[in-house]
Order: structure tokens, then C-alpha cells, then sequence
């Protein structure tokens, strides 16, 4: 099962919007609707920001947003906050019992 | 609210096997799925496999398979990961997380990591 594929790096100004981009194959992203984000600060465990593509856990601002398309799921965070500066990790059920992350993604606030 | 303890940090040298433990509280242990997920100094999330607290029914990563070992203790609320022929390169820090919903990987609850470093 390979690693999903993630852009290493994102950027943007405070109060900008940026997205990030989640892609697999047919059988794991474009198969099943489970892609979930999570956002990691440094030394800190994960935290889940969306699961089922685009619900939102109780607590995590309206600003993250997920969706899919084919094989790609994306993560849009709108008005960028300093706090929002992490890693950001997609994964998605692969079926059989099996998940897999992408490889991650630093968000830079400038 | 739910909380995931996990036993302290392991130094392993090269072929040896380790044990990390983690202990569920705040909710039904048997109703949710128990994930294990690595991460090697400063690289990404590595899904290692799941166990169901309920039946014991396990899935590992297809490049885990035959050296890793997931269990569970349904008196204690405790799951165990046992990786076995250890290598520099299985230092990491191990999360055990639970799934939010069934198995499909909504990691909701993440124990605080245990850091195992393998050396000679």
C-alpha cells in the first residue's frame, strides 16, 4: 500500500485561505468516502480536523473544510490564523483493514 | 473524557523485540477500534495496523506483517503493539489512537506517544 500523496509544503499571508491537496487511487480516496485530516504541532500528538471528507469533530473551527474529488481530497483552511502554522496529514480507509497517511504537509502562516 | 496512557520510553538494541502498552479510560474499551501509528524523528504518520478491543480481531500493514503483534486486555482496558527483530530504523515515536467509528481510520483520541529507539 503506497503513502497518499501530499504537497510538502503551503503557505499563505494571515486571514488568506490555502489549500491542500490529498491524492490516491481508486482504491483507497476515490474508493471509499473516509478520507480524515489531521493537524500536528511540533512534539504534540495528531489531532483529527475532518473525518468523512468534510465533517468537523466538535471544537475544530468552521475554517477547515475538506472534499474530494476522483482521487484527491483536499483540505481548505480559510482565514489563516498564526496558530494554524503545522503539519497537516490526510488518510483514507484502503479497504481490507487497511488505512493509509499521506506523507504530510507543512503549512508556513507568513 | 477519554484518555490514552502509554507506557514509557524503550532503548532496544538491533534484533531484540519491544512491548508498548496503552490503557484506555473514559469510555466503553470494547466499543471502538484501537489503532497504532509511528513516526520516525521528523518524518511523517506510518500506519502500522488495528485491533478490534472486542473480539481481538487484528489488521496489520502489509509492511509490518509477521514482526508486529497487536493484543488486548479487556480486564485492564489495555491494548499492546509487540514489534518484534527490531532495526535502527523502527526508532520512532508510537501512537496508539482510536477510531471514531468503526475502522475507517477517524482517529479521534491519540495516546501521548512512546518513543522507542532502537540502538547498538
Amino acid at each position: 500500500q503506497s503513502a497518499l500523496t501530499q504537497p510538502p509544503s503551503a503557505s499563505g499571508s494571515p486571514g488568506q485561505s490555502v489549500t491542500i491537496s490529498c491524492t490516491g487511487t481508486s482504491s483507497d480516496v476515490g474508493g471509499y468516502n473516509y478520507v480524515s485530516w489531521y493537524q500536528q504541532h511540533p512534539g504534540k500528538a495528531p489531532k483529527l480536523m475532518i473525518y468523512e471528507v468534510t465533517k468537523r469533530p466538535s471544537g475544530v473551527p468552521d475554517r477547515f473544510s475538506g472534499s474530494k474529488s476522483g482521487n484527491t481530497a483536499s483540505l481548505t483552511v480559510s482565514g489563516l490564523q498564526a496558530e494554524d502554522e503545522a503539519d497537516y496529514y490526510c488518510n483514507s480507509y484502503a479497504g481490507n483493514n487497511n488505512v493509509v497517511f499521506g506523507g504530510g504537509t507543512k503549512l508556513t502562516v507568513l | 473524557q477519554v484518555q490514552l496512557v502509554q507506557s514509557g520510553a524503550e532503548v532496544k538494541k538491533p534484533g531484540a523485540s519491544v512491548k508498548v502498552s496503552c490503557k484506555a479510560s473514559g469510555y466503553t474499551f470494547t466499543s471502538y477500534y484501537m489503532h497504532w501509528v509511528r513516526q520516525a524523528p521528523g518524518q511523517g504518520l506510518e500506519w502500522m495496523g488495528l485491533i478490534n478491543p472486542s473480539g481481538g480481531g487484528t489488521g496489520y500493514a502489509q509492511k509490518f506483517q509477521g514482526r508486529v503483534t497487536m493484543t488486548r486486555d479487556t480486564s485492564t482496558s489495555t491494548v499492546y503493539m509487540e514489534l518484534s527483530s527490531l532495526r535502527s530504523e523502527d526508532t520512532a515515536v508510537y501512537y496508539c489512537a482510536r477510531d471514531l467509528t468503526g475502522k475507517r481510520g477517524y482517529l479521534d483520541s491519540w495516546g501521548q506517544g512512546t518513543l522507542v529507539t532502537v540502538s547498538s
